[in-house]
C-alpha cells in the first residue's frame, strides 16, 4: 500500500524566508506524487505533480518540489514566503498503474509571520 | 468552464436525520471520488465511482453510508441516521479518463455539522 508522511503538522516562517515542507513516500512502484494547497474553508488546489518526467517540478505560486528516489522524498520549497502562502499543504501519492486513487498525507499548516 | 460543484456548502442535521451531499464533476470528467476530512486530520478516501458504477468503496463505513453516480445528474453521498462523529468536511473530486494522471480537481466541499 502506498502512503506519504508529512513531517511537521505546523511550520512557521518569516515573510521572505525559505519555505520547506517535508514529505516522504512509501510505494512499491515508482509513484506519482502531488502537492495540494488548501485555504481556509476551501477545497484543495493542485500545486504541482511528479509523473516520472523531470525530477524537479515547478508549480504555481513559485513553489517547486524535487523527487529524490534515494531518499523517498518529495519536499516542497519556495525561496521567499509571502503572507498569501499561509494555508495547509497536503502531499499525496498515487499508483501510476492503478485507477488514480490518491492517498493524502495528514497535512502541514504553514504560518507566515510578518 | 465550471469546476467541480458541491452543494450545499454547509449542512446542519440533527442526530438521526439523513444527509445528502451532491457533487457535479467537471465537464468531461467521468470519475468521481469522495473524501472526508475530519478536524486536524488529512483527507481520507471514501469511495470512487464512475457513471452507474461503484469502483472502490473500501473507505466507506459499512453502515449508514452510501454513494451513487447515476447516468444523469450529480453524484450523491448519502448518510443515514447521522451521528455527531459524522461531522466533517466532505470533498468531492473528479478526474478525466482513467490512466491519465492530471491530479484531481476538487470541489469546495460540504461541511456537515451534526447537532
Amino acid at each position: 500500500a502506498q502512503s506519504v508522511t508529512q513531517l511537521g503538522s505546523h511550520v512557521s516562517v518569516s515573510e521572505g524566508a525559505l519555505v520547506l515542507l517535508r514529505c516522504n513516500y512509501s510505494s512499491s512502484v515508482p509513484p506519482y506524487l502531488f502537492w495540494y494547497v488548501q485555504y481556509p474553508n476551501q477545497g484543495l488546489q493542485l500545486l504541482l505533480k511528479y509523473t516520472s518526467a523531470a525530477t524537479l517540478v515547478k508549480g504555481i505560486n513559485g513553489f517547486e518540489a524535487e523527487f529524490k528516489k534515494s531518499e523517498t522524498s518529495f519536499h516542497l520549497t519556495k525561496p521567499s514566503a509571502h503572507m498569501s502562502d499561509a494555508a495547509e499543504y497536503f502531499c499525496a501519492v498515487s499508483d501510476p498503474g492503478g485507477y488514480q486513487k490518491v492517498t493524502f498525507g495528514t497535512g502541514t499548516k504553514l504560518q507566515v509571520i510578518p | 468552464n465550471a469546476g467541480v460543484m458541491q452543494n450545499p456548502r454547509h449542512l446542519v442535521r440533527r442526530r438521526g436525520q439523513e444527509a445528502r451531499l451532491r457533487c457535479s464533476p467537471m465537464k468531461g470528467h467521468s470519475h468521481v471520488y469522495w473524501y472526508r476530512q475530519l478536524p486536524e486530520e488529512g483527507l481520507k478516501f471514501m469511495v470512487y465511482l464512475q457513471k452507474e458504477n461503484i469502483i472502490d468503496e473500501s473507505g466507506m463505513p459499512k453502515e449508514r453510508f452510501s454513494a451513487e453516480f447515476p447516468k444523469e445528474g450529480p453524484s450523491i453521498l448519502r448518510i443515514q441516521q447521522v451521528v455527531r462523529g459524522d461531522s466533517a468536511a466532505y470533498f468531492c473530486a473528479s478526474s478525466p479518463l482513467q490512466g491519465k494522471i492530471d491530479g484531481y480537481t476538487f470541489g469546495s466541499g460540504t461541511r456537515l455539522t451534526v447537532v
